[in-house]
């Protein structure tokens, strides 16, 4: 059975520091992947997704980062981190090319004080 | 295009009923609803995928018509299992090969005994 990792859980960093949340996936092969963010209260906003190695596709300017360095890793970096980035940090899955549903991962919760 | 659901916030007793509308302005192909609990990830309900198609399991049901371009979630006589936020999520035509979902603002439902 297919399974979604994220680390970490929860992370609390000061303003203008770097950051690096990551995304596995295990029992399936070359799943699109996708990073949301969710802001307190509010609903999911899609910031990268992947069609496969190498390949992202940046849905929302900001100064946040993805990369895919192999088949079923997922990575969102940031290089300075601003009080916005704050936020519910979800990883998601599907199955190749169809309209197959998306699994989410556990979340990382991010505090940007 | 973000769909717009209703209503925003639902509270309702055990073993009522409540349903929750999706609408795009957009053409879909398909519509995806998911349940968060508060603190976690958002977990699969259903997917509907044709016109007119209806769906359900146990006594959560859904519909989807394509031509109105609108989703609503039928919950009956529900359960304090239930509480939670209800996203309709949205695929327009053509992105099948990316999987890209458009999430709409939540629905949260607040089952009191």
């Amino acid at each position: 059975s297919q399974t979604i990792h994220q680390w970490p859980a929860t992370l609390v960093q000061p303003v203008g520091s770097p950051l690096s949340l990551e995304c596995t996936v295990e029992g399936t092969s070359n799943p699109n992947l996708y990073w949301y963010r969710q802001a307190a209260g509010r609903g999911l906003q899609l910031l990268f997704y992947s069609v496969g190695i190498g390949q992202i596709s940046s849905e929302v300017p900001q100064n946040l980062s993805a990369s895919r360095p192999q088949d079923r890793q997922f990575i969102l970096s940031s290089k300075k981190l601003l009080l916005s980035d704050s936020g519910f940090y979800l990883c998601a899955w599907k199955a190749g090319f169809s309209y197959n549903e998306q699994f989410f991962g556990p979340g990382t919760r991010l505090t940007v004080l | 295009q973000q769909p717009v659901q209703s209503p925003q916030a639902v509270i309702l007793r055990e073993g009522e009923d409540a349903v929750i509308n999706c609408s795009s302005s957009k053409a879909l192909y398909s519509v995806h609803w998911y349940r968060q609990k508060h603190g976690e990830a958002p977990v699969f309900l259903m997917i509907l995928l044709k016109g007119g198609e209806q769906k359900g399991h146990d006594k959560i049901s859904a519909s989807f018509n394509e031509k109105k371009q609108q989703s609503s979630l039928y919950l009956t006589a529900s359960q304090l299992s239930y509480s939670g936020t209800y996203f309709c999520g949205t695929h327009n035509t053509g992105s099948s090969n990316t999987g890209k979902l458009i999430f709409g603002q939540g629905t949260t439902l607040q089952v009191k005994p």
